[in-house]
Order: structure tokens, then C-alpha cells, then sequence
């Protein structure tokens, strides 16, 4: 089945610099990866997603990477804020899953003022 | 706005207690979800359901059942509570519409339950 892994599991950055968080998966035919973001006491959001036959996506300060040759895709937040500061999960979504998603174990993001 | 809610945002059990979390979600989503959260765990699917009456495990069903009689509403059941369950469960929600690369995925989740076993 498919696997994801991410990394790193902890990052700390000074405001105004940028953060990269990477994701691997395992099935070849994964075909969307979500990318959530969940600030502390809150729950899981959608911030970003990219599908498979698409290599970049940028919404303003964030921009999602596939390599499907590499199988792994990246997000990247430029001029960090504090209110970035979340924990971050990469997900996949492999057609024989059905409607369900493969999550990564998280990122936490802190950004420092 | 979907809107996902659960029962309970803190619960304390003691162990071998049957405990229920309930979670409801008013936009007609096919598709619901039962997560555990866990740190440095990420998120690990329970169970799901598709349909009403209908469900599948997840990776980490075991000492959990679900039950999803009406479609707006999923229900996790603990049959007989462990320390080892004590976490934060997140339920959440989904569409089946559109198709190929149109589907849609995105999940919708609750506040989620911390549930503390003692």
C-alpha cells in the first residue's frame, strides 16, 4: 500500500526567511497530494494541492513541487510569518484508495520573531 | 461553509468504560472519516464509511467499531476503553463529486476529541 514519508519533523525558522517541508511516497499511481495545515487547538485545513499532471502550484506566499519520476513533492512557504507557525501534513491519494488519503506524520513549523 | 462537528472537545474515561464520539457534518458528503492523532504519528485512518451502513477499516481498527445509520452522522465506539487509547480523534468529511481529474478529495475536518483514558 502506499506509504508517505516527511520531513523534517521539526523546523524552525526566523521570520521573513523561507521554509521547505518534503514529502516521499511509494505508489507510482498516487494522483493528488493535499498539503494540510493545523494551527495549535485547531483543526486540519486545507491550504494547498496539487495534482498529478501538474509540476508547480503557487497560491501568494505558497507554491507546491511534483516530481513524479522521484515520486515526492515539496511545499514551500516564502517570508515566513508567525502566523505560519502550524504543524504541517503532506498527504496521497492512490486511485485504488477510493476517496481516502495517506497522511505524512507532520511537520511543525515555528517561526521565530 | 461545511461545517463539522463532534460531540465532545474533552472526555475523560476510565478503562473498560464504552465510550461513544459522535461527529455530524450538514453537507451531504458521501464520505466520512475517523482519525487518531497521535505526535509524530500524523493522522491514521480508523475507520471509513462511504454510505450509509456502509464502512471499511482503516489502518488501525482494531478495539474500535464505527456506525453510520444516517448519512449526515458517524459514530466511533470504543467497546471497552484502554489507556493506550487515549488521544485526540478527528472526524472528517468528503465529497464523491466529479470525476477523473476533476475528483475531489478534499477532507473536511471536525475540532476533534481529546479523549483521555485512565
Amino acid at each position: 500500500g502506499e506509504n508517505v514519508e516527511q520531513h523534517p519533523s521539526t523546523l524552525s525558522v526566523q521570520e521573513g526567511d523561507s521554509a521547505v517541508i518534503k514529502c516521499t511516497y511509494s505508489d507510482s499511481a498516487s494522483n493528488y497530494f493535499p498539503w494540510y495545515k493545523q494551527e495549535l487547538g485547531k483543526r486540519p485545513q486545507l491550504i494547498i494541492d496539487i495534482r498529478s499532471n501538474v509540476g508547480e502550484k503557487k497560491d501568494q506566499r505558497i507554491a507546491v513541487t511534483l516530481n513524479k519520476t522521484a515520486k515526492h513533492f515539496s511545499l514551500h512557504i516564502t517570508e515566513t510569518q508567525p502566523e505560519d507557525s502550524a504543524v504541517y501534513f503532506c498527504a496521497a491519494a492512490p486511485p485504488e484508495y477510493g476517496n481516502k488519503l495517506v497522511f505524512g506524520a507532520g511537520t511543525i513549523l515555528r517561526v521565530k520573531s | 461553509d461545511v461545517k463539522v462537528t463532534q460531540s465532545s472537545r474533552y472526555l475523560v474515561k476510565r478503562t473498560g468504560e464504552k465510550v461513544f464520539l459522535e461527529c455530524v457534518q450538514d453537507m451531504d458528503h458521501e464520505n466520512m472519516f475517523w482519525y487518531r492523532q497521535d505526535p509524530g504519528l500524523g493522522l491514521r485512518l480508523i475507520y471509513f464509511s462511504y454510505d450509509v451502513k456502509m464502512k471499511e477499516k482503516g489502518d488501525i481498527p482494531e478495539g474500535y467499531s464505527v456506525s453510520r445509520e444516517k448519512k449526515e452522522r458517524f459514530s466511533l465506539i470504543l467497546e471497552s476503553a484502554s489507556t493506550n487509547q487515549t488521544s485526540m480523534y478527528l472526524c472528517a468529511s468528503s465529497s464523491t463529486r466529479g470525476g477523473g481529474t476533476g475528483r475531489t478529495y478534499e477532507q473536511y475536518f471536525g475540532p476533534g476529541t481529546r479523549l483521555t483514558v485512565t
